[in-house]
């Protein structure tokens, strides 16, 4: 069974530009999750899909980060513009079932400078 | 509002002696508990899992935990240290929320030291 697959795997960008970042979870999970890990810290979550409609974004910095999740599979996370603060690690998790064991994928490191 | 709380942020022990990872939360409901290991520049990996049933869980590579109501506690243990459980360490739980959704809350992270 394929795993959560996530790209880039590294990326670096100047503060106020772009990025965004790509996940293709695990064949038929309904859930799909984005986390922000700073470094030294735990994952926070910014949004939870379920299918294609989100669950739970109460976290996302909305003025800045956008997500989506078009035909319930691929999801992409963007960030426009970039602070400084966005440095960190973003991972990518799908489950089957809601509330149930989460598998993630290897992470994207951001560096803002 | 649940919540949380790895009460170490670091864990030193020898190879061979039990290894003690403590973890408290705070829920409304009846919560999912999990235990995930983070390797360095390695993925997130579920250690084990509570989910209503029995209420200590045994997960992979001998590590267990044992599932408190009255003292909201889901503690790691393994008897034995290996060289090789030297990672992060997260105590996760999930709670149902009003309208059905399940949001996962991370605690901090603990790092577990293994000393030869």
């Amino acid at each position: 069974e394929a795993g959560v697959a996530q790209s880039p795997r590294y990326k670096i960008i100047e503060k106020r530009q772009s990025v965004a970042f790509w996940c293709n979870p695990i064949s038929g999970h309904a859930t799909l999750y984005w986390y922000q890990q700073i470094l030294g810290q735990g994952p926070k979550l910014l949004i939870q899909f379920q299918n294609n409609g989100v669950v739970d974004d109460s976290q996302l910095p909305k003025d800045r980060f956008s997500a989506e999740r078009l035909k319930g599979v691929d999801s992409t996370l963007k960030i426009q513009p970039a602070k400084l603060e966005d440095s960190a690690v973003y991972l990518c998790a799908s489950s089957s079932r809601r509330g149930d064991e989460q598998f993630f994928g290897p992470g994207t490191r951001l560096t803002v400078l | 509002a649940q919540s949380v709380t790895q009460l170490d942020s670091h864990v030193s022990v020898s190879e061979g002696t039990p290894v003690l990872l403590r973890c408290n939360y705070s829920s409304s409901y009846s919560p999912s508990l999990f235990w995930y290991v983070q390797h360095p520049n390695k993925g997130l990996q579920l250690l084990l899992k509570y989910t209503s049933a029995a209420t200590l869980v045994k997960g992979i590579n001998g590590f267990e935990a044992e599932f408190k109501k009255s003292e909201t506690s889901f503690h790691l243990t393994k008897p034995s240290a290996h060289m090789s459980d030297a990672a992060e360490y997260f105590c996760v739980v999930s709670d149902e929320q009003s309208g059905g959704s399940y949001i996962p809350t991370f605690g901090r992270g603990t790092s577990l030291i293994v000393h030869p």
